[in-house]
């Protein structure tokens, strides 16, 4: 077990509708980052925040949005969703004190029908 | 801003052959650099750490800061090494500070 807990970890939901997916990172880790797997494809950066405030942003789309919240739980919400967003989401903490490992959660497995 | 490559998008050796998984990377500093493994789309765990210098499964890896690369070795490849490998950096700096590679899926035939 990593600490970082994804919930749900599966969501099926129809196009067009909106989701929220949720981390909690390991305690005492301010950095969360969200990555999205598609089948057969590697990691793609979406998101990253640290204490609160974004850090970096990725190839995310607009319909996407993410936030951390004052207990360092991060939530994305994905909306107006669309067939190829069916995907693994992963969700990831690191210190981010200094240059250091980054833990994984399972991931949220969505699928869009 | 840092950079992660990965050449092979697919490896495959067969059982008992050398693997070698190529990772180069692009940054200024003095980075940490990671291999995390992916088994069946499960959660990404850390194999390597370069500041450990440690042999997990049987894989090691080097960090080479004149050529920039850490490749992942194992002298000799089992089947249930079949997996997705991430090389993956970490910088202390502003902007994001955990990049990965594109992933190579190595497949251990029989």
């Amino acid at each position: 077990d990593s600490g970082v807990t994804q919930t749900p970890k599966h969501l099926i939901t129809a196009t067009g509708q909106r989701v929220t997916l949720r981390c909690s990172p390991r305690s005492g880790d301010l950095s969360v980052y969200w990555y999205q797997q598609s089948l057969d494809q590697g990691l793609q950066f979406l998101i990253q925040y640290y204490n609160g405030e974004e850090r970096a942003k990725g190839n995310i789309l607009e319909r996407f949005s993410a936030q951390q919240f004052p207990d360092l739980h991060s939530e994305l919400n994905l909306s107006s969703l669309e067939l190829g967003d069916s995907a693994l989401y992963f969700c990831a903490s690191s210190v981010t004190t200094g240059a250091g490992e980054a833990f994984f959660g399972q991931g949220t497995r969505l699928t869009v029908v | 801003a840092q950079r992660v490559t990965q050449p092979e998008k697919l490896l495959s050796v067969f059982k008992g052959a050398p693997v070698e998984l190529k990772c180069n990377y692009s940054y200024s500093g003095s980075p940490e650099l990671f291999w995390y493994v992916q088994y069946s789309r499960q959660r990404l765990q850390l194999l390597l750490r370069h500041i450990s210098r440690e042999s997990i499964k049987g894989f090691t890896a080097d960090l080479n800061k004149g050529e920039t690369s850490f490749h992942l070795k194992k002298p000799f490849a089992q089947e249930e090494d079949s997996a997705m490998y991430y090389c993956a950096l970490s910088a202390d700096n502003y902007g994001q500070n955990f990049v990965f590679g594109p992933g190579t899926r190595l497949s251990v035939l029989p």
